[in-house]
């Protein structure tokens, strides 16, 4: 089975803290995604990787930044948190031969509160 | 942004009915659509990947039709159960060899005993 773990299920930061949200993925997937998820506007992509140390931004990177040191793990940075950031974050794989066609495989996602 | 539509948002459904949802996406530069289900307190999990024009899929209780032509797919569940309280998702590829997906916002289903 496909796994895709999370570091935190739940994350209470404050305004002006960094922070750091970490996914690993146990299936060699080339591909890795960020999601946010808000009430009424389904997911929406942050940022997405290929490969190591690549990155590609999706629809709202402003505010965040990612980092794909290992193929395993993609980290999602919040530089500097602000209370519009509080949301449900997905972390997703995908393997890059399936192309258009692959499913995309999901973390359980963290809710993360700005104060 | 490509447009991805799901309707409607919610629906209440008591045990037994029957259910359909519709998700329309741009007819142009098709791939393949892709319906997840996501239920509370869990990962979205795949339910479909449809590539063909009339393409049907079935997984028990829960069917799906494509029509790329004109640009939407319906979701059908069959006696709905309780358990099948989610979200159901929609997502369409316009053809990026990365694996990019654009989503639709849901249709959150209600099953009532």
């Amino acid at each position: 089975d496909v796994k895709v773990t999370q570091s935190s299920r739940y994350l209470v930061k404050r305004t002006g803290e960094k922070v750091f949200l970490e996914c690993v993925q146990d299936m060699d997937h080339e591909n890795m995604f960020w999601y946010r998820q808000d009430p009424g506007l389904g997911l929406r992509l942050i940022y997405f990787s290929y490969d190591v140390k690549m990155k590609e931004k999706g629809d709202i990177p402003e505010g965040y930044s990612v980092s794909r040191e290992k193929k395993e793990r993609f980290s999602l940075i919040l530089e500097s948190a602000s209370t519009n950031q509080t949301s449900m974050y997905l972390c997703a794989s995908s393997n890059l031969a399936g192309g258009p066609y692959d499913t995309q495989y999901f973390g359980p996602g963290t809710r993360l509160t700005v104060l | 942004i490509l447009n991805v539509e799901q309707s409607p948002q919610s629906l209440h459904v008591q045990e037994g009915d029957s259910t359909n949802f519709t998700c329309s996406f741009p007819s142009s530069n098709f791939y393949a659509l892709h319906w997840y289900r996501w239920e509370t307190a869990k990962s979205p999990e795949a339910l479909f990947v449809m590539t063909l024009n009339g393409d049907e899929k079935k997984k028990g209780r829960i069917s799906a039709t494509l029509n790329t032509k004109e640009g939407y797919s319906y979701l059908y569940i069959k006696g709905s159960q309780p358990e099948d309280s989610a979200t159901y998702l929609c997502a369409f590829s316009g053809g990026s060899t990365l694996g990019r997906l654009y989503f639709g916002r849901g249709t959150q289903l209600t099953v009532w005993p």
